[in-house]
């Protein structure tokens, strides 16, 4: 049974570096063409893709952040890892990271989400 | 890159009604249409993909067709616990991005 949990700080300043992690159970990075994805709905918005990574390594970036935003994966500690730079009150909202089924274009269990709020 | 517009933005219904949800793509997609159902304060849930194929689990009441430009969800008998958003959703090759339309919320009337 795959799950996953994010966590991370429930407020921070701007101008601070966001650091989200994704911690996961019931698939490997180390076999089959996992991804892992994160992504984030502001309140009362869409929601909205921000990166995603590759079970070789393959990462890719929303273009209108790319420049704010790293993604890592820890495959010892089944971890995948978001920091996202510079942030404002519009970053504020709820991040979810979620599973993309093998070989396919979608992401099919998704993790229960964090609220971040951006506030000093 | 590709946008998805979602109609209507809102939508109000009763108990055992028959819902219709549309979805259309700025250029053409085949059928690599994604649908997401999500209630209030939880995360997105996958309904349908490929357009019209049924993720494991989810009632036969949904149903999702279309190909190309335009995709429809269609709840055949609305039930209580099935008032939420729905989104659809497509990975776009160039630039590589999954974009998501901007939601329908369906509201008990």
């Amino acid at each position: 049974q795959i799950t996953l949990k994010e966590s991370g700080p429930a407020l921070v300043k701007p101008t601070q570096t966001l650091t989200l992690t994704c911690t996961f159970s019931g698939f490997s990075f180390t076999r089959g063409e996992v991804a892992v994805g994160w992504l984030r709905q502001p309140p009362g918005k869409a929601l909205e893709w921000l990166a995603v990574i590759y079970w070789h390594g393959e990462k890719h970036y929303s273009p209108s952040l790319q420049s704010r935003l790293t993604i890592t994966k820890d495959n010892s500690k089944s971890q995948v890892v978001l920091s996202l730079t510079n942030v404002d009150p519009v970053d504020t909202g709820s991040y979810y990271c979620a599973h993309r089924r093998e070989k396919t274009y979608f992401f099919d269990l998704w993790g229960q989400g964090t609220l971040v709020t951006v506030s000093s | 890159d590709v946008q998805l517009t979602q109609s209507p933005s809102f939508l109000s219904a009763s108990v055992g009604d028959r819902v219709t949800i549309t979805c259309r793509a700025s250029q053409g997609i085949a059928r690599y249409l994604v649908w997401y159902q999500q209630k209030a304060g939880k995360a997105p849930k996958l309904l349908i993909y490929g357009a019209s194929t049924l993720e494991s689990g989810v009632p036969s009441r949904f149903r999702g067709s279309g190909s190309g430009t335009e995709f429809t969800l269609t709840i055949s008998s609305l039930q209580p616990e099935d008032f939420a958003t729905y989104y659809c959703q497509y990975l776009n090759d160039v630039p590589y991005m999954f974009t998501f339309g901007q939601g329908t919320k369906l509201e008990i009337k």
